[in-house]
């Protein structure tokens, strides 16, 4: 089946360690995208990448960072210097960045700190 | 700038209720509008979506007509389930064409009790 897979589902990190979520897509889609839901909140973007080898930064990316090496992979390192980094994470993909293409998502991956 | 307004919540209804989860939007020139379901601890699904003015989603026995007149999209459902109970996004994909063109609104909680 088609879709996006987010590993770990659960994860628990240590303080000062970098921790990275993996996303992986196999619907050949080109954008790809990295939210953080807090719980009860809507989405905040952190990283969003149009194609291979490039990405751009979001509303909140400080203390996370990104590759873009394979269309099919979008891993989200959380670093040492994100403070608060206790939250929900979501992937997301779609075949481009025209109005009407939809946005789907992965089953998320829960970050907590220890 | 373009913005997603949401119904604030929570939302709590009995079963085989009237749902109505209003969404209004600002946006320049003709976006594309969405409405999203998130099951707990799940990543979101699209629910359904609008393209153009006039257009009504549907899906599942829930329906979203795109007013450009009212800049609305607001969701209906005429009865609904338990297995209903989640949170709904509404959602917008502006018309220029960039991965950083969607926005989600805050999202509303609904609960339905037997």
């Amino acid at each position: 089946d088609g879709g996006i897979t987010q590993s770990p589902k659960y994860l628990f990190r240590k303080e000062g360690q970098n921790v990275t979520l993996s996303c992986e897509q196999n619907l050949n889609h080109d954008a790809m995208y990295w939210y953080r839901q807090d719980p009860g909140q809507g989405l905040r973007l952190i990283y969003y990448s149009q194609i291979v080898n490039d990405f751009q930064k979001g509303d909140i990316a400080e203390g996370y960072s990104v590759s873009r090496e394979k269309k099919e992979s979008f891993p989200l390192t959380v670093t040492s210097a994100q403070k608060n980094p206790t939250a929900f994470y979501l992937c997301a993909s779609r075949t481009g960045t025209v109005s009407g293409n939809t946005i789907y998502f992965g089953e998320g991956s829960w970050l907590t700190v220890v | 700038g373009n913005s997603v307004t949401q119904m604030e919540g929570p939302v709590t209804l009995s079963e085989e209720a009237f749902l109505t989860i209003n969404c209004t939007y600002t946006a320049t020139g003709y976006p594309s509008l969405f409405w999203y379901v998130q099951y707990p601890g799940e990543g979101l699904q699209l629910l359904l979506k609008a393209t153009k003015a006039d257009d009504k989603g549907s899906n599942k026995g829930f329906e979203a007509t795109y007013r450009k007149e009212t800049t609305s999209f607001h969701l209906e459902k005429g009865s609904v389930q338990v297995s209903d109970s989640a949170v709904y996004f509404c959602a917008l994909s502006e018309a220029q064409t960039g991965a950083n063109n969607l926005f989600f609104g805050t999202g509303t909680r609904l609960t339905v009790i037997p």
